[in-house]
């Protein structure tokens, strides 16, 4: 069965601290991934796709990395804006389906 | 550019009461449509999906059903809420084929009472 699993499930960091957040995937067929970030009582807002191994994408202090089996987003110099949920999400072989992770909640203190 | 409107943006429902959430997408044609439910900080559940007017699937088996009557209409229903229906309900569309970005709306929070 198709899967994402995302990690940690929580992140607190200070302002300028630099980190990473995982997501791996176990499906058949990738078709895309993709990154989303998510603030409270709202709907996600889409970052980035990534359709092979070794791709990468950025955005202001956001990149993001495609291995085979994981994607990172790596968040440098982070500011107490970037306080989010950041949700990521395959779409395998069916096109008709994404399948998200449970996302990280990130918490950027100043 | 494509834009997707979900309403109402809230409500509370009692218990047995039916529900309908509706969504439009604007400026595309022939979309995918989705059906999301998320419950209080965690992932997004798959509810329906759907490639083309009067054409839904089922994820998961549950109180409540979707239907497409138009080709950029989705809608949300059930006939009797029960209290597990409460969460925060997303629609979002993607363009058909592979490799193609998902779309939300701004969610509606369904409380059950």
């Amino acid at each position: 069965e198709d899967q994402v699993t995302q990690s940690p499930e929580a992140l607190r960091l200070q302002e300028g601290e630099s980190s990473s957040l995982n997501c791996s995937y176990t499906v058949s067929g990738l078709r895309g991934l993709f990154w989303y970030r998510q603030d409270p009582g709202k709907g996600p807002e889409f970052l980035f796709t990534l359709y092979s191994a070794g791709e990468e994408k950025e955005k202001e202090r956001l990149k993001a990395t495609l291995t085979k089996k994981e994607s990172f987003l790596h968040i440098t110099a982070p500011k107490p804006e970037d306080s989010a949920t950041y949700l990521c999400a395959v779409q395998a072989d069916n096109f008709n389906k994404f399948y998200f992770g449970s996302g990280t909640k990130l918490n950027v203190k100043p | 550019s494509q834009t997707i409107h979900q309403w109402p943006a809230t409500l509370v429902q009692p218990v047995g009461s039916p529900l309908s959430l509706e969504c439009t997408v604007e400026g595309t044609s022939n979309p995918n449509l989705y059906w999301y439910r998320q419950a209080a900080g965690r992932g997004l559940q798959l509810l329906f999906y759907s490639v083309g007017i009067g054409q839904i699937s089922s994820e998961v088996p549950q109180n409540l059903s979707a239907s497409r009557p138009q080709d950029r209409q989705f809608i949300l229903s059930s006939k009797k809420l029960l209290l597990s229906d409460s969460g925060f309900y997303l629609c979002a569309w993607s363009s058909p084929g592979g490799g193609n970005t998902i779309y939300f709306g701004e969610g509606s929070w369904l409380t059950v009472v």
